[in-house]
């Protein structure tokens, strides 16, 4: 159980295109789900925080223009990075939390951006 | 601010040897969990201790809490290659209105065969 998948798992896209992110927990209904951004060989850096049918809360000094969340239901999550560009190449990460009872989260896959 | 410091940040040991990763805190948190994460996939839990001085144990990996609930560690005994990975501690404070997870830097750790 507590299955979070991600897609894609990698994109690689031009300079000013826009790209999204799905995140879905395909056997739990998530009450929250966060975004993080990890750089090569450091850890995990929250961006934001999503609740179902609300605005994301964006962590500081995090675009709320340039990375768009969108938390329609209790299973999907996306994150747009829009007009992207090569500083925004990294390794984004969702993860979803099933109640408010606990802080445990359940972390997607992972998907690699490069933007060229 | 709370921060969670893990040491040390790099490890690379034989395969058979034990060894113990700590996060450290000056803040009390209400609970902490450890994670590993291999490369280019996503942190996977391990375990989560709630109550000062609780000891967890995962097969070979025993997961201590403080007492005083500020900092945690992690023994994993006869360590395999398989166990290399980035080790993560992530707390939530008391205090925490947001419901955000804090991660440390993470400790890397390489079992060598």
């Amino acid at each position: 159980g507590a299955v979070v998948s991600q897609h894609p798992s990698w994109v690689i896209c031009k300079s000013g295109t826009s790209v999204k992110i799905e995140c879905r927990s395909l056997d739990f209904q998530a009450t929250t789900m966060f975004w993080y951004r990890q750089f090569p060989k450091q850890s995990l850096m929250l961006m934001a925080t999503s609740n179902e049918g609300s605005k994301a809360t964006y962590e500081q000094g995090v675009e709320k223009d340039k990375f768009l969340i969108n938390h329609a239901s209790l299973t999907l999550s996306t994150l747009t990075v829009t007009s992207a560009h090569p500083e925004d190449s990294s390794f984004y990460i969702c993860s979803a939390r099933w109640t408010k009872s606990t802080y445990e989260q359940f972390f997607g896959p992972g998907t690699r951006l490069t933007v060229l | 601010t709370q921060l969670l410091e893990q040491s040390p940040q790099f490890l690379s040991i034989q395969e058979g040897e034990n060894l113990t990763v700590y996060c450290n805190s000056s803040s009390v948190f209400s609970s902490l969990q450890w994670y590993r994460q291999e490369p280019g996939e996503g942190p996977v839990l391990l375990v989560t201790v709630v109550t000062g001085g609780e000891v967890k144990k995962l097969k070979r990996l025993t997961f201590q809490f403080g007492d005083a609930r500020k900092d945690s560690s992690l023994h994993i005994t006869a360590a395999q290659p398989g166990d290399t990975g980035l080790y993560l501690c992530a707390g939530v404070s008391p205090t925490n209105r947001d419901d955000k997870i804090i991660f440390g830097k993470g400790t890397r750790l390489h079992i060598l065969p």
